[in-house]
């Protein structure tokens, strides 16, 4: 089956700094990617939509400034956590849409794990 | 906000059958139901998926009611590894938002 791998799967920062987490389709073209955000024993947070080439669409209350995504091919999406602090420590996971499938599986990725210090 | 209401947990016994309900009275004509699990710190698997009919596949049946006011995800014969949060959600795009979902415990 289709597979979206996500890199790094685990990450540790310090306060300031940013840090990039990617989303690949490895075995075909995502013309919509999706991230969400997960905090411990809670749900999927959907953060944002991302469509290959425009500007990602963010749901309401995720800063655009904060988590910069950029959808620039049909196999890649990245999410960039900027100045990250540590309430942003959180488990990042995105999904993959071919579009106009049949199977209703959306696919999603491993998963990146974020601790800031 | 989710469209779905889920019991926060259920345990199952290894080799039964686990049968999570899911109610979702307000989900309109064209709107399918999903069904995806998340063993701890991993992404979510898809699982099932349905409009109107009953489905099945290797993994699991799902029963929709004739009103499609609420569904059945039926694991039949459950297993250590089917521990898992499993969550049940309605919509028609890629665009999936995720309930609370229920905490299935398999035991043995």
């Amino acid at each position: 089956g289709a597979v979206v791998s996500q890199h790094p799967s685990w990450v540790i920062c310090k306060s300031g700094t940013s840090v990039k987490i990617e989303c690949r389709s490895l075995d075909f073209q995502a013309t919509t990617m999706f991230w969400y955000r997960q905090f411990p024993k809670q749900s999927l947070m959907l953060m944002a939509t991302s469509n290959e080439g425009s500007k990602a669409t963010y749901e309401q209350g995720v800063e655009k400034d904060k988590f910069l995504i950029n959808h620039a091919s049909l196999t890649l999406s990245t999410l960039t956590v900027t100045s990250a602090h540590p309430e942003d420590s959180s488990f990042y996971i995105c999904s993959a849409s071919a579009g106009g499938r049949d199977t209703g599986e959306l696919f999603f990725g491993e998963g990146s794990r974020l601790t800031v210090l | 906000d989710a469209k779905t209401t889920q019991p926060p947990s259920m345990d199952c016994a290894e080799g039964r059958a686990a049968n999570l309900p899911c109610n979702h009275s307000t989900i309109s004509g064209n709107e399918y139901v999903y069904w995806y699990r998340q063993i701890h710190s991993q992404g979510p698997q898809y699982i099932i998926h349905g409009l109107k009919n009953n489905e099945t596949n290797e993994m699991a049946s799902l029963i929709i009611t004739e009103d499609r006011k609420s569904s059945t995800l039926i694991l039949p014969h459950a297993t250590l590894r089917d521990t898992a949060v499993y969550y049940c959600i309605v919509g028609n795009t890629d665009k999936l938002i995720f309930g609370t979902g229920t905490r299935l415990q398999v035991f043995p």
